[in-house]
């Protein structure tokens, strides 16, 4: 078990730019969480995926964002047309829908930040 | 709307002493609590949740909560706090409105232990 990862932990862009952000989860579990934490706030759900399947998206993910899991492995966080207000560290959390395995704990990968200039 | 409070900031305490973070929360519902933590540029680390069943919980490194339902709070503990112990702190319930296990968290305690 190596963990939940996240490539790249960090990024600079400019404004008006595209960024992607990967995300490998803990290889069993089936639950993909994405999350973004400002300074000096907790973490806040943008969006869930059980397996290949987006079910949740939060009102805080407008439509420059867009995340994908094909296959149901690993995910993808793209943000078009970058602004500054999204200057943030965005994590991504998964975990097991089997309640034996630890179902209700979410694992978090160590984030990607990213500063928009 | 269902929600998690962090009432402190920050919590200092000597190295040796007993420590306290704590967290309340609103939820509809039987809660699912847990506590996380946080250290400088990284993700977030489990600790310890509550679900169902005693009331302690117990969980890494040394840290146990205690689940009140009467005063709907959930405080984070520790007979004796180290140095490495300081960190940023997080409650979290999980969002009972939605069944993707989605968490909600508090705005974090900056734990600072001092030799």
């Amino acid at each position: 078990d190596t963990g939940v990862s996240q490539n790249p932990r960090h990024k600079i862009t400019k404004r008006g730019q595209n960024v992607t952000f990967r995300c490998d989860p803990i290889s069993e579990h089936n639950r993909l969480y994405w999350y973004r934490q400002t300074l000096g706030q907790g973490p806040e759900f943008l969006t869930y995926f059980q397996n290949e399947a987006q079910l949740e998206k939060s009102r805080l993910l407008s439509d420059r964002f867009s995340a994908e899991r094909p296959k149901g492995s690993f995910s993808t966080l793209e943000i078009q047309r970058t602004e500054q207000g999204d200057s943030a560290m965005y994590l991504c959390a998964s975990s097991s829908s089997n309640r034996l395995a630890g179902a209700y704990e979410q694992y978090f990968g160590p984030g990607t930040r990213l500063t928009v200039t | 709307a269902q929600s998690v409070a962090q009432p402190e900031d920050q919590v200092n305490v000597a190295e040796g002493n007993p420590l306290t973070v704590k967290c309340t929360y609103s939820v509809s519902g039987n809660p699912y609590l847990f506590w996380y933590v946080q250290y400088p540029n990284r993700g977030l680390q489990f600790l310890l949740k509550y679900i169902t069943g005693d009331n302690l919980v117990k969980g890494s490194y040394g840290f146990e909560a205690e689940f009140n339902k009467s005063q709907t709070s959930f405080h984070l503990k520790k007979p004796s706090a180290l140095v490495s112990d300081s960190a940023l702190y997080f409650c979290a319930v999980r969002d009972m409105g939605s069944n993707t296990g989605k968490l909600i968290f508090g705005q974090g305690t900056t734990l600072q232990v001092k030799p």
